[in-house]
């Protein structure tokens, strides 16, 4: 089952902070961030685990509502090589396949 | 790390005809996913291997899709017949592990065009 995102588009000036929340209607054993810009393959954030442990990048960081089933991304500080589609990643247990969301558009503007 | 390598990076064909992809992956990864992207959308499972076993198939795929992954190492996508509604971007991604504890790692893709 697809997990949901939003918002579906965000327009930010350069500096300003965005949040992005994936939300999935199952429960969720990890989820993974990927930032895909326009013509190229999807690129990784980080990854989340059931648990909290986390990994990511330095102005971007991630959380992880296990309760709530959501994961919500958080860019500060955006630059503009912050724009491009967002994608989450859920995984339902151990070992299964990664399932993309609907995608979030960024577009970081001077 | 030369990343993983997809061929050919854009395919035409007719409606009717067979098509097949190709993916190398990165050399010490175990795992191979294929995935299906149209405009605006994000990637759409299609079915994964570990090695050379195929542990998932899409229940949305037909029956006119097929992969292999012969010896753990390239694979290849096969689309029998195709169809207007094949056309999308083909990408492959692989990881050293299981998901939750390895990011997945995407080719560039192949665009293929049913006219």
């Amino acid at each position: 089952q697809q997990p949901v995102q939003s918002p579906q588009a965000v327009i930010l000036r350069e500096g300003e902070d965005a949040v992005i929340n994936c939300s999935s209607s199952k429960a969720l054993y990890s989820v993974h961030w990927y930032r895909q810009k326009h013509g190229e393959a999807p690129i990784f954030l980080m990854i989340l685990l059931k648990g909290g442990e986390q990994k990511g990048h330095d102005k971007i960081s991630a959380s992880f509502n296990e309760k709530k089933q959501q994961s919500s991304l958080y860019l500060t500080a955006s630059q503009l090589s912050y724009s491009g589609t967002y994608f989450c990643g859920t995984e339902y247990g151990t070992a299964s396949k990664l399932t993309f969301g609907t995608g979030t558009r960024l577009q970081v503007t001077l | 790390d030369t990343g993983v390598s997809q061929d050919p990076r854009h395919k035409i064909t007719k409606r009717g005809q067979n098509v097949t992809f190709r993916c190398d992956p990165i050399s010490e990864h175990n795992r191979l996913y294929w995935y299906r992207q149209t405009l605006g959308q994000g990637p759409e499972f299609l079915t994964y291997f570990q090695n050379e076993a195929q542990l998932e198939k899409s229940r949305l795929l037909s029956d006119r899709f097929s992969a292999e992954r012969p010896k753990g190492s390239f694979s290849t996508l096969e689309i029998q017949r195709t169809e207007q509604g094949d056309s999308a971007m083909y990408l492959c991604a692989s990881s050293r592990n299981v998901a939750a504890n390895s990011p997945l790692h995407f080719g560039n893709g192949t665009r293929l065009t049913v006219t």
